[in-house]
């Protein structure tokens, strides 16, 4: 069975704290994901990763860097909490190839700064 | 930019009649739409999915209808049970955007027993 595992399920950071969220699957996908997850906006798409040591932006950057350093990780990295980064956040990730297929999600990390 | 969205944010079904979600996306070069479900505490499960290529594809008790002329996507659920209460999110991606999923803001169903 197909598994996207994060790593804590509920947080609670102080504002200004520098936090991690990681994500381990172990499908060998060479695309992982990071959303973030909030009332009524959907899925959003912070970064994303299509191979080892690679990056790129998704629709909402700002305020979070990543790294993915082997295939089967990709970590999510707040530099500085704050407040409006209380949100659920979502890994991801999905096969690479000519055609688009389905992403697997994690269970999500809740994530409240305070 | 072009987003997905859900037609209703909410939707009530009663247990064993017939529920139809509803999505609307509005970039003309997406190619591929996925339904996913997310039941409380858990990470979007994927349903179905269909290619621009197609216009319906079903599966176990599930149909995705896709009209490309309105750009228009639907979910039907046959038979609706207890354990289809959940949001439900379209999604679209189309070639040459990486294989990034655009997801709408969800549809939340509960089913009345």
């Amino acid at each position: 069975d197909v598994k996207v595992t994060q790593s804590s399920r509920y947080l609670v950071k102080r504002t200004g704290e520098k936090v991690f969220l990681e994500c381990v699957q172990d499908m060998d996908h060479e695309n992982m994901f990071w959303y973030r997850q909030d009332p009524g906006l959907g899925l959003r798409l912070i970064y994303f990763s299509y191979d080892v040591k690679m990056k790129e932006k998704g629709d909402i950057p700002e305020g979070y860097s990543v790294s993915r350093e082997k295939k089967e990780r990709f970590s999510l990295i707040l530099e500085s909490a704050s407040t409006n980064q209380t949100s659920m956040y979502l890994c991801a990730s999905s096969l690479a190839g000519i055609m688009n297929t389905e992403a697997f999600f994690g269970q999500g990390t809740r994530l409240t700064v305070v | 930019g072009e987003s997905v969205g859900l037609h209703l944010p909410t939707l009530s079904v009663q247990e064993g009649d017939n529920s139809i979600i509803n999505c609307a996306y509005s970039n003309s070069a997406s190619d591929y739409f996925i339904w996913y479900k997310q039941e409380s505490g858990k990470g979007p499960q994927f349903i179905i999915d269909i290619r621009s290529n197609m216009d319906k594809r079903q599966g176990q008790r599930v149909t995705v209808l896709l009209n490309k002329t309105v750009k228009h996507l639907s979910l039907q659920i046959a038979a609706t049970q207890p354990g289809d209460s959940a949001v439900y999110f379209c999604a679209e991606s189309f070639f040459s955007n990486d294989y990034k999923l655009s997801f709408g803001a969800g549809t939340t169903v509960t089913v009345r027993a």
